[in-house]
This record gives structure tokens, C-alpha cells and sequence, in this order.
């Protein structure tokens, strides 16, 4: 069974801060790695994805991915109350037309 | 520009009473196409995925059917709805970078 593992949270941080939110999973093949954002009571928004192992950057976002430990993170630069949402890590193994995602980890931004 | 439309947004429904979910893609050709469920407190389950017409996967045994008549239309079926099936509903595509879009999403309530 392929699995994508995120802590729940509440992940509570001061207005400013950085948010750091990590992601494990179980199939060494998977090959893209996806970060959405969910706010409550609306569909998930794809923010953030990364394919190679490292960092990317998109504004206050950066994704970081490590394989060899099967580990992709996302960091929240300056963080502001409107990015208090469920963050969710979503992956697709090769060869596949399928996306497994984690339980996603609830962010606090406080202000 | 490519959109994804999903309705109804709210649907109330009673115990053994038949489900239908419209979602269509505009702007885009031969997508990959797929239903979720998120259950309250839960994460995303893939239910349903289509690589073309007539082409319809299936994740999850359970009273719920898809099919896809169209290129770009997906339909979520049920003949009798059980309290289970409550949730929130979500249709999603693939683009070339391989993320979703997600449509709004409808919420079941099943009574």
C-alpha cells in the first residue's frame, strides 16, 4: 500500500515566521510531488511542485525535495494570516496516471 | 484558458435516493479525469479516473459509478445513496505539468 504521511497539526506560527510543513512517502518510484492548499470548505489549489531533488522556489514558497529519504517539504516565507489553510502533499509514481495524497497538515498563522 | 466546471455545489439527499455529478473541462483536449471524496476530517480518496472516453478506473468498490461520454464531461452516478456516501466531491483534471485543477467541489449530504 502506497502511502503519503503528513502531520496534522495544528502547525501554529507567528505572523512573519516561516512555515516549515514535511511530507514522507512510501514508493521509492514516484517521481512528482505536488503541494495544495486547501481553505475551509473550498477545493484544493495546487501552489507549489517539484520533480528533481533540491529546492524550488516560487515567492514566499519553496519546496524541497530529498528522495534518497523520501521526504518533500514546504517552507513559508513571511508568513501571513491568509495562509492559515490545510496543506496538502499529493504524489504520483511513475507510470502511473494516479495521485496519492497525505491527510494534509492544518496551518495556524497568527497574527 | 483551461476551466473546470462542477455542479451542483450543495446537495441534500435522502437514503436510497439515485446521485448524478456533472463536471466538465473547458479548453482542453483528451484530459485525464478523476473523482475524489473527502470525507469530513479526512483526506482525498480517489474514487473514479479516465484516461478517454469510455475509459473509466476504479479505485474504491462501493455503490458509486462513472462514465464519461464525452471527451470532456465526467459523471458520478449512484443508483441508491447510503449515509456513507456523504462528503464533499471533488472533479479534478491533469495539465501538461501534471498537477490537478480541481473543480469547486460539491458537498452531499445524504439523511
Amino acid at each position: 500500500q502506497k502511502e503519503v504521511e503528513q502531520n496534522s497539526g495544528p502547525l501554529s506560527v507567528p505572523e512573519g515566521a516561516i512555515a516549515s510543513l514535511n511530507c514522507t512517502y512510501s514508493d521509492r518510484g514516484s517521481q512528482s510531488f505536488f503541494w495544495y492548499r486547501q481553505y475551509s470548505g473550498k477545493s484544493p489549489e495546487l501552489i507549489m511542485f517539484i520533480y528533481s531533488n533540491g529546492d524550488k522556489e516560487d515567492g514566499r514558497f519553496t519546496a524541497q525535495l530529498n528522495k534518497a529519504s523520501q521526504y518533500v517539504s514546504l517552507l513559508i516565507r513571511d508568513s501571513q494570516p491568509s495562509d492559515s489553510a490545510t496543506y496538502l502533499c499529493a504524489v504520483r509514481s511513475s507510470g502511473t496516471y494516479k495521485y496519492i495524497f497525505g491527510t494534509g497538515t492544518r496551518l495556524k498563522v497568527l497574527a | 484558458s483551461q476551466t473546470i466546471h462542477q455542479w451542483p455545489a450543495t446537495l441534500v439527499q435522502p437514503v436510497g435516493s439515485p446521485l448524478s455529478l456533472e463536471c466538465t473541462v473547458e479548453g482542453t483536449s483528451n484530459p485525464n479525469l478523476y473523482w475524489y471524496r473527502q470525507a469530513a476530517g479526512r483526506g482525498l480518496q480517489l474514487l473514479f479516473y479516465s484516461v478517454g472516453i469510455g475509459q473509466i478506473s476504479s479505485e474504491v468498490p462501493q455503490n458509486l459509478s462513472a462514465s464519461r461520454p464525452q471527451d470532456r464531461q465526467f459523471i458520478l452516478s449512484s443508483k441508491k445513496l447510503l449515509l456513507s456516501d456523504s462528503g464533499f466531491y471533488l472533479c479534478a483534471w491533469t495539465g501538461q505539468l501534471g498537477g490537478y485543477t480541481f473543480g469547486s467541489g460539491t458537498r452531499l449530504t445524504v439523511v
